[in-house]
């Protein structure tokens, strides 16, 4: 079945500095490529997310990009901000599928 | 339009107790789903329905069950509750189709079996 890897574990970053977390998949029927953040206590929200139809997307200060050929895609916040600190999940769900397979989380700390 | 919504929001067992989670959703969702999440391991399928009266094992079944006998109500039972089951619980649902696949998690079940 699918496995969803994602690192960094954790991560610390300066506030306004650039944070990137990956992730690398490995069913290669995978197609959708969702982004939660979730917050001490809280539900896991989705911020943004990609199609295996485009290389890129951007949100603000949040992007993603994929590259279907190495089989991995990436999460880039730029000008980090406190509130930015949370557990970041990557998923994947494959053509026709009913169901997501999560990466373990990073812990993501901008620090004032 | 609540979303999506979980009872209890926290609850304490002893080994052997059963218990039984409900999740709700007002959003007309085809597709509910049961996650567990525990430190550093993500989350977790445990079971999944794509539609009334439908289930279907995910990544972690064993010692759950579910049912899907209302569309917008999926329920997640414990028969004989062990500590290993203790974990933050979360409900899931999304819209059926390719272009709807945002999933909408509900606030968590903290359960802590003793």
């Amino acid at each position: 079945g699918e496995n969803v890897e994602q690192h960094p574990s954790t991560l610390s970053v300066q506030e306004g500095d650039s944070a990137v977390i990956k992730c690398t998949y490995s069913d290669s029927a995978s197609n959708y490529f969702p982004w939660y953040k979730q917050e001490l206590g809280k539900r896991p929200q989705l911020i943004i997310d990609i199609r295996s139809n485009v290389g890129e997307k951007k949100d603000q200060r949040i992007a993603v990009t994929l590259n279907k050929t190495a089989k991995h895609f990436s999460l880039h916040i730029t000008e980090t901000q406190p509130e930015d600190s949370a557990v970041y999940f990557c998923a994947s769900r494959r053509v026709g599928g009913q169901n997501f397979v999560f990466g373990p989380g990073t812990r993501l700390s901008v620090l004032p | 339009n609540a979303g999506v919504t979980q009872t209890p929001k926290f609850r304490v067992l002893k080994t052997g107790q059963s218990m039984t989670l409900l999740c709700a959703q007002d959003m007309n969702h085809e597709y509910m789903y049961w996650y567990r999440q525990d430190p550093g391991m993500g989350l977790r399928l445990i079971h999944y329905s794509v539609g009334e009266g439908t289930t279907a094992k995910g990544e972690v079944p064993d010692g759950y069950n579910v049912s899907r006998l209302k569309k917008q109500n999926f329920l997640l039972g414990l028969e004989s509750a062990a500590p290993s089951q203790t974990s933050v619980y979360f409900c899931a649902s999304t819209l059926q189709g390719t272009r709807q696949e945002t999933q909408y998690f509900g606030p968590g079940t903290r359960l802590l079996v003793l």
